[in-house]
């Protein structure tokens, strides 16, 4: 079954405790992303990439760091959590954001609380 | 500055009606424009993508339309289910690098 799998689903962490937020996705796609849902705001991206060992800041990418060391995965890390990154992850992947190979598949979310 | 705008912001509807959702955008350069489905604490599914050639498109109950001119697409949902409950994302790629999302319709079905 095509998918994008994120983990952990729900994380409650403190402030500083450094932490990652795994991404793997099945389809060999090229394109990857990450983006935060906040109560009022449209998706955000905080980072992308459009092939391995190529990545790109997005829109919120302060506090943020990714990696794609290979097609499949493309993890989330934040070294020094703060509690305003308290949000709603999710991951995405497509094969290019060209409209006829763009449908873009979601991961189930990460729901992370920073205390 | 490119935005994508959604109206109404929410939505309560009757099961069995109809409902059209609105989406304005002002990105560029363009490149396509989606439509997703977000339930309740879960990632969008995607309903539609079209590009700027299309004009309309369909997938079972709901239709997109898309005016490049005026820069307005609408998504438009036939014979409501209580399962069509959900926010309603309209999402534009801008170029082929990033996808610009608008904020949602929240969409309620009551029996």
């Amino acid at each position: 079954e095509a998918q994008v799998t994120q983990n952990p689903r729900y994380l409650i962490t403190v402030t500083g405790k450094k932490l990652t937020v795994t991404c793997s996705q099945n389809m060999n796609h090229e394109y990857m992303s990450w983006y935060r849902q906040d109560p009022g705001l449209g998706l955000r991206q905080i980072y992308y990439s459009m092939n391995v060992e190529v990545t790109d800041k997005g829109d919120v990418p302060e506090g943020y760091k990714v990696s794609r060391k290979e097609k499949r995965n493309f993890p989330l890390i934040l070294e020094s959590p703060s509690p305003n990154q308290t949000s709603l992850y999710f991951c995405a992947s497509s094969l290019s954001l060209d409209g006829g190979q763009g449908e873009a598949f979601f991961g189930q979310g990460t729901r992370l609380t920073v205390v | 500055k490119n935005q994508v705008e959604q109206s109404p912001q929410s939505l309560i509807i009757l099961e069995g009606k109809n409902c059209t959702l609105q989406c304005n955008y002002t990105v560029s350069p363009f490149s396509n424009l989606r439509w997703y489905k977000q339930d309740t604490g879960r990632g969008p599914v995607s309903l539609t993508i079209m590009t700027f050639s299309e004009n309309t498109k369909s997938n079972g109950r709901y239709t997109a339309t898309l005016d490049a001119d005026t820069k307005q697409s609408s998504l438009h949902i036939t014979a409501s289910q209580l399962s069509d409950s959900a926010s309603y994302i309209c999402v534009v790629s801008e170029g082929f690098q990033k996808l610009v999302f608008g904020t949602g319709t929240r969409l309620l079905v009551s029996p």
